[in-house]
């Protein structure tokens, strides 16, 4: 079953946009995780945010986490033709840190 | 090390038949984990292991699905009488703990595409 819900499913912008995915969780949890998959690829782990942390920044990437909403977003800042792929939001299902439970993901295309 | 690896990368076979999976995780991993991911939706987990012990299986890891790591190294999926709802990508990642045990991002190999005909 699917932990999260990302919204929106899809999101097509111009390059050099900023573009916003918002996540949202069902249980508990200690942190929460942002991946990228390329089409037809793996998973590439983005960032990680723990529950005690309300923002995180990376690069072009600023994670926020609502752990009262059970909701946490990723903005993509000045946006690439490179950035165009699925992101997915994932949780550990326990305090152990063990199996990700992974959301639904939203495709991002970038406009050239 | 250039991360994990998995073979082969697309597998067709036909309703009926066994097929196995392999995975290589970063050398200096001792947790390794198998996820399926079908079309549109995101991965779900299927098993994992801590060196050689398998910890967890989901009920999506039917009878006719098995997974080992000897020596905990390597691990192998293997399906047998393959259905053709069994079409998917089988994602392995890997992970170590970091001080106090704690472990944090998994890293994912490439996957390996399983179309059932």
């Amino acid at each position: 079953s699917q932990q999260g819900e990302e919204d929106p499913q899809a999101l097509s912008i111009q390059e050099g946009e900023n573009a916003t995915m918002n996540c949202s969780y069902k249980t508990s949890i200690n942190n929460l995780q942002w991946y990228r998959q390329n089409s037809g690829r793996g998973l590439v782990h983005l960032i990680l945010i723990r529950s005690n942390e309300r923002e995180k920044h990376s690069g072009r990437l600023r994670v926020t986490l609502d752990t009262s909403k059970k909701s946490s977003s990723l903005l993509i800042t000045a946006s690439r033709a490179a950035d165009t792929a699925s992101y997915f939001c994932a949780t550990p299902s326990n305090f152990g840190n063990e199996k990700l439970t992974f959301g639904t993901g939203t495709r991002l295309t970038i406009i050239p | 090390d250039t991360g994990v690896s998995q073979n082969p990368r697309h597998k067709i076979t036909k309703r009926g038949q066994n097929v196995t999976f392999r995975c290589d995780p970063i050398s200096e991993h001792n947790r390794l984990y198998w996820y399926r991911q079908t079309l549109g939706q995101g991965p779900e987990f299927l098993t994992y292991f801590q060196n050689e012990a398998q910890l967890e299986k989901s009920r999506l890891l039917s009878d006719r699905f098995s997974a080992e790591r000897p020596k905990g190294s390597f691990s192998t999926l293997e399906i047998q009488r393959t259905e053709q709802g069994d079409s998917a990508m089988y994602l392995c990642a890997s992970s170590s703990p970091r001080t106090s045990g704690v472990y944090n991002e998994q890293f994912f190999g490439p996957g390996t595409r399983l179309t059932v005909l």
